[in-house]
């Protein structure tokens, strides 16, 4: 089993349209996050949920919304896409309640590439 | 969270250990070490961490010099398969859900 899903794997589109990326995790983790990964390679946190509340927000322009049903999903919905926007999005969960713990374990990657 | 230092890239023999350095000189007390690697096209994933002990587990161990300025993570017997980039990410301890990767060390293991 798929500790850590993304889907879609790979999502091409044109400049413009709003896309999803989903994410959901079978670990009980209560913290998800979102990072982004560059064409330089550069891995950047995006977001973090804990028990689907928003606690971390790094300056990412507000066509990227977050959504976390509940603790096992945290879905990443972009509007109006740019051409700055081709990355890898890799989804990650943690267990962080009563531990002291930096052991994210991620997922395989969405790649999105606008045109 | 402290910045961290690592060569940009390394060579290593297939079947011989494989010691990749990282400079932390303004790590402060309450920050762990944490090492992570990224296989080609794949997610990061987690190796080993610690605070000031030296550790061990089924991947690597991971020693910490005695003023954690610096460490060092130890593949015993890099196989082909290790060829990744690996960071070196130091990170408060407590509530900090913040992981901050650098640009790590693309270690490359020939046959």
């Amino acid at each position: 089993d798929t500790a850590v899903s993304q889907t879609p794997k790979y999502l091409v589109t044109q400049m413009g349209n709003d896309k999803s990326i989903k994410c959901e995790q079978n670990l009980g983790h209560d913290t998800m996050y979102w990072y982004k990964q560059d064409s330089k390679k550069f891995l950047k946190i995006m977001f973090s949920y804990n028990n689907k509340e928003l606690i971390i927000n790094e300056t990412v322009p507000n066509r990227f919304s977050p959504k976390s049903p509940d603790k096992a999903h945290l879905n990443l919905h972009i509007n109006s896409l740019e051409l700055g926007d081709s990355a890898v999005y890799f989804c990650a969960s943690s267990l962080t309640s009563g531990r002291n713990t930096g052991e994210l374990f991620f997922g395989e990657g969405s790649r999105l590439t606008v045109l | 969270d402290a910045k961290t230092t690592q060569p940009t890239s390394m060579d290593c023999a297939e079947g011989r250990a494989a010691n990749l350095p990282c400079n932390h000189s303004t790590i402060s007390g309450n920050e762990y070490v944490y090492w992570y690697r990224q296989i080609h096209s794949q997610g990061p994933q987690y190796i080993i961490h610690g605070l000031k002990n030296n550790e061990t587990n089924e991947m690597a161990s991971l020693i910490i010099t005695e003023d954690r300025k610096s460490s060092t993570l130890i593949l015993p017997h890099a196989t082909l398969r290790d060829t990744a980039v690996y960071y070196c990410i130091v990170r408060a301890g407590g509530s900090n859900y913040k992981l901050t990767f650098g640009k790590g060390t693309l270690l490359t293991v020939n046959p």
